[in-house]
């Protein structure tokens, strides 16, 4: 089973602060996604990488891609409390029909 | 409409009983997923079906069965419930090339007691 291990697993903070999430693996991959979900719901749709030092921007969230695929982080400027949830990474490998997902981490922004 | 859709949200039964999830998606994807959410939020891949066509047998107990009357749903048979099988349940649908992405279900909360 590939592992894929975001830190930190637990991030409260206040409107308006700065903040970025890590996603590492040991493997290489092929794609990388960034989810969030919100309590109740599935997972939705951030961001898909796929280029070796991919940068994508989302509004207030940044996404970057590791130069070697092994990582990827998610940054988030002057955070809402909209922006609260569980943020999920997930990739696939060359071969693999499905996606693997992280181990999470939970949003906390205190208005 | 609802793009991928569970049914029921909620299930709450007792230990040995058999069950159902059912999902549908309307989004004329290729192939639909089944991922268990533990109680640490972790998802973990059950099975994935592709144009009918199982492709994706994670090492889950023979009591689980999917089971897809066509492209468009992919239900779950449970059958002998037992305690740790409490969890929520997402269906989820992609097309073929996972980097696209995928449609996930609001799940299925199951209790078993």
């Amino acid at each position: 089973t590939q592992l894929l291990e975001q830190s930190p697993q637990f991030l409260s903070i206040q409107e308006g602060e700065n903040l970025t999430v890590y996603c590492n693996s040991s493997s290489v991959f092929s794609s990388l996604q960034w989810y969030r979900q919100e309590p109740g719901e599935g997972p939705v749709l951030l961001v898909t990488v796929v280029t070796g030092g991919e940068v994508k921007k989302l509004k207030r969230l940044t996404f970057q891609f590791g130069d070697a695929r092994k990582d990827s982080s998610l940054h988030i400027t002057a955070a809402q409390p909209g922006d609260t949830g569980l943020y999920l990474c997930a990739g696939d490998w060359t071969g693999a029909n499905n996606l693997f997902f992280g181990t999470g981490t939970r949003l906390t922004v205190i208005p | 409409d609802t793009a991928v859709s569970q049914t029921p949200k909620y299930l709450v039964t007792q230990m040995g009983n058999d069950k159902s999830i059912k999902c549908e998606q309307n989004l004329g994807h290729d192939t639909m997923y089944w991922y268990k959410q533990d109680s640490k939020k972790f998802l973990k891949i059950m099975f994935s079906y592709n144009n009918k066509e199982l492709i994706i047998n994670e090492t889950v107990p023979n009591r689980f069965s999917p089971k897809s009357p066509d492209k468009a749903h992919l239900n779950l048979h449970i059958n002998s419930l037992e305690l740790g099988d409490s969890a929520v349940y997402f269906c989820a649908s992609s097309h073929n090339t996972v980097n696209y992405g995928y449609t996930f279900g609001s799940g299925t909360r199951l209790t078993v007691v």
